[in-house]
């Protein structure tokens, strides 16, 4: 049990277009996931909390405008970059967490390439 | 301003040792930590985690210790195997805000 999936595993986009990241909890209900974003050799930042069914909160630093999170059911959270541009290249990871529990599972994560 | 720090950033530990990981935090309101282990281009894997209310929490051949006073845990490994070679990352939060910060990663090599 508690297995996470993200689709795509990896995406190459040209500099000004929008990309979606679909994160999915496949044998549990999530009530909150969270996206992170992970540079080579650094930690993982938290990036944004997803609640279902109401608007995300973000980090001090992230731009809510421009990562734009949608969870819109128990076992669907979305990331969309917009206006993409290479600085947002990175390997975006989502992690949901159980009702009544601590634990966040993560997904295997999304390596994003911007041209 | 990084709450949660491990300070080493590798360790290699020679098959059927011990491997012992530290990390510490600054914020006395952490009161939930946790363990994960991450292999490249996946996410990370949960391993093991421990409230405050204890100073030990053991699953198998991983054990990890508390000392609040400090604000420091560790992770046990016993004995390191060639498969826990990996990055290992602690998380530390408090369950009232449910979201974690994690340290930069300890790389573990285990050698033959």
């Amino acid at each position: 049990g508690a297995v996470v999936s993200q689709h795509p595993s990896w995406v190459i986009c040209k500099s000004g277009t929008s990309v979606k990241i679909e994160c999915r909890s496949l044998d549990f209900q999530a009530t909150t996931m969270f996206w992170y974003r992970q540079f080579p050799k650094q930690s993982l930042m938290l990036m944004a909390t997803s609640n279902e069914g109401s608007k995300a909160t973000y980090e001090q630093g992230v731009e809510k405008d421009k990562f734009l999170i949608n969870h819109a059911s128990l076992t669907l959270s979305t990331l969309t970059v917009t206006s993409a541009h290479p600085e947002d290249s990175s390997f975006y990871i989502c992690s949901a967490r159980r009702q009544m529990s601590y634990e966040q599972y993560f997904g295997p994560g999304t390596r994003l390439t911007v041209t | 301003d990084q709450q949660v720090k491990q300070n080493s950033p590798s360790l290699s530990v020679q098959e059927g040792r011990i491997s012992i990981l530290n990390c510490d935090y600054t914020n006395s309101m952490f009161d939930y930590f946790l363990w994960y282990k991450k292999y490249p281009a996946e996410g990370p894997t949960f391993l093991i985690s421990i409230s405050s209310i204890k100073d030990k929490n053991e699953d198998g051949r991983f054990t990890v210790f508390l000392n609040k006073s400090a604000k420091h845990l560790s992770l046990h490994i016993v004995p390191s195997q060639p498969g826990d070679s990996a990055v290992y990352f602690c998380a530390a939060g408090g369950m009232g805000w449910g979201k974690f910060q994690f340290g930069a990663g300890t790389q573990v090599v285990v050698t033959p």
